[in-house]
């Protein structure tokens, strides 16, 4: 069984510029989570969607959105980038219609803003 | 304060010794997780735990869930080099989601 994937695994962008990162889940899982990873904050949550609906969403700016979509395939798009957003950005997926599935976690990608 | 508190942060042990890594949560766990990493890598999945005084054992790791003290140790015999990176417990705080809040993380070195 294929584990999580994220796309790209690496990329540098410059500030102002946007992102779009993808994640494909574990197939049958529904739920996919998203985190940013820094060597300050720690890993942090920044949204869950399950069946295509947001439903929870962490402390981060309105420049951090992400969707998914029919085949819980996901994206996270960050606008205006700043420098402070260079991190990696891991994803997560479980059957998750509840909390106590076991969420697996992608390779992540790593963003760079130059 | 954090929600999630691991400790020790840093673990330095000689091959072949014990080691234990205490996560303890200042709210209700509906999961605890322990996860694994390497340097910039993903988290690889080691345990889940739910249900007070629950242990699982995977190869030489073991974590245990005390439901009480709302905490969680997860302990390696024997170390080897094979089990250095960084482990981080997460934790369900919530029952109808998957978001997980973890804590800051320990670094694990085993030395020859």
């Amino acid at each position: 069984k294929a584990g999580v994937t994220q796309t790209p695994r690496y990329l540098i962008k410059t500030r102002g510029q946007q992102v779009t990162l993808s994640c494909s889940p574990i197939s049958g899982h529904r739920s996919v989570s998203w985190y940013q990873q820094t060597p300050g904050q720690g890993l942090q949550f920044l949204f869950e969607y399950f069946s295509e609906t947001q439903r929870n969403k962490g402390n981060f700016p309105g420049r951090f959105s992400g969707r998914q979509f029919s085949n819980s395939r996901s994206e996270m798009n960050v606008s205006t980038l700043e420098l402070g957003d260079s991190a990696l950005y891991l994803c997560a997926s479980s059957f998750g219609d509840r909390a106590g599935y076991e969420q697996y976690f992608g390779p992540g990608t790593r963003l760079t803003v130059t | 304060s954090q929600e999630l508190e691991q400790s020790p942060q840093s673990l330095i042990v000689q091959e072949g010794k014990n080691l234990t890594i205490n996560c303890t949560s200042s709210k209700t766990l509906y999961g605890l997780y322990w996860y694994k990493q390497k340097y910039g890598e993903g988290l690889i999945f080691l345990m889940m735990l739910q249900k007070g005084g629950e242990e699982k054992s995977h190869e030489k790791i073991t974590a245990k869930l005390d439901e009480k003290k709302q905490q969680s140790s997860l302990h390696i015999t024997a170390s080897q080099p094979s089990h250095a990176g960084i482990y981080l417990c997460g934790a369900d705080l919530s029952y109808n989601t998957d978001k997980l809040i973890f804590g800051t993380g320990t670094r694990l070195q085993v030395f020859p």
